[in-house]
């Protein structure tokens, strides 16, 4: 497809599970961003990737989370010893980085709930 | 550190009114601003992205309007209909981060009663 890709769409797991989401951005997008929507937080940055630039890892909560991108295309956001407060919709995003709009197209995320 | 605020927090008019809705962030150097739309259970769907160098952006019944100096956008949905009902989230990315990571406000929730 033409827009971005997110798998799985919910996923439920037990508190102390790790778990992994992913994401497939759109083709040629230089640019991939990882954001939570929780209720209380509302819409907050995690992670960001650029080419083969050293990630922008500014907005991790915490160290059990970790996120890679491969081959410079699809990425996997990773959560280690999951607590109940990691519940939230994870949203990953792609632009490009030439030009100056640099607009960013969002999937439409994984419904995460942690029991 | 950019703080971005949509109020309302929420907003019902009747199908036909025209929308007006508003964005205040206390950084003016911002790199560009970007209106989004998220129905319920949904991803984000972009609607409009103004560059700072841009005083409004136009896309059919959609206008959004930039203000750098008192930092506030508006976004303007003209003769509302109740498919415009959902969540209005705007964001904007700065010019001294790298990257352009968004700070978003907490959305402003629409219905449009038919």
């Amino acid at each position: 497809g033409a827009g971005v890709s997110q798998s799985p769409s919910n996923k439920v797991t037990e508190k102390g599970k790790d778990v992994e989401l992913r994401c497939d951005p759109i083709s040629g997008h230089t640019a991939l961003y990882w954001y939570r929507q929780s209720l209380g937080q509302g819409l907050e940055f995690l992670i960001y990737f650029q080419g083969n630039s050293a990630p922008d890892k500014s907005g991790l909560p915490s160290d059990r989370f970790s996120a890679e991108r491969t081959g410079g295309s699809v990425s996997t956001l990773t959560i280690q010893r999951t607590q109940q407060e990691d519940s939230a919709v994870y949203l990953c995003a792609s632009s490009w980085t030439s030009g100056s709009r640099r607009e960013q197209f969002f999937g439409p995320g994984t419904r995460l709930t942690v029991l | 550190k950019q703080e971005v605020t949509q109020i309302p927090a929420a907003l019902s008019v009747p199908e036909g009114e025209n929308l007006v809705l508003n964005c205040s962030f206390t950084d003016s150097a911002i790199y560009n601003l970007q209106w989004f739309r998220q129905d319920p259970g949904k991803g984000l769907t972009s609607l409009l992205l103004i560059q700072s160098s841009q005083r409004e952006q136009t896309s059919g019944r959609l206008n959004a309007s930039l203000d750098k100096s008192s930092g506030r956008s508006t976004l303007y949905i003209a003769a509302s209909q109740p498919g415009d009902s959902a969540t209005y989230l705007c964001a904007s990315s700065m010019i001294k981060a790298a990257g352009n990571k968004l700070t978003f406000g907490g959305g402003t929730r629409v219905l449009v009663k038919p």
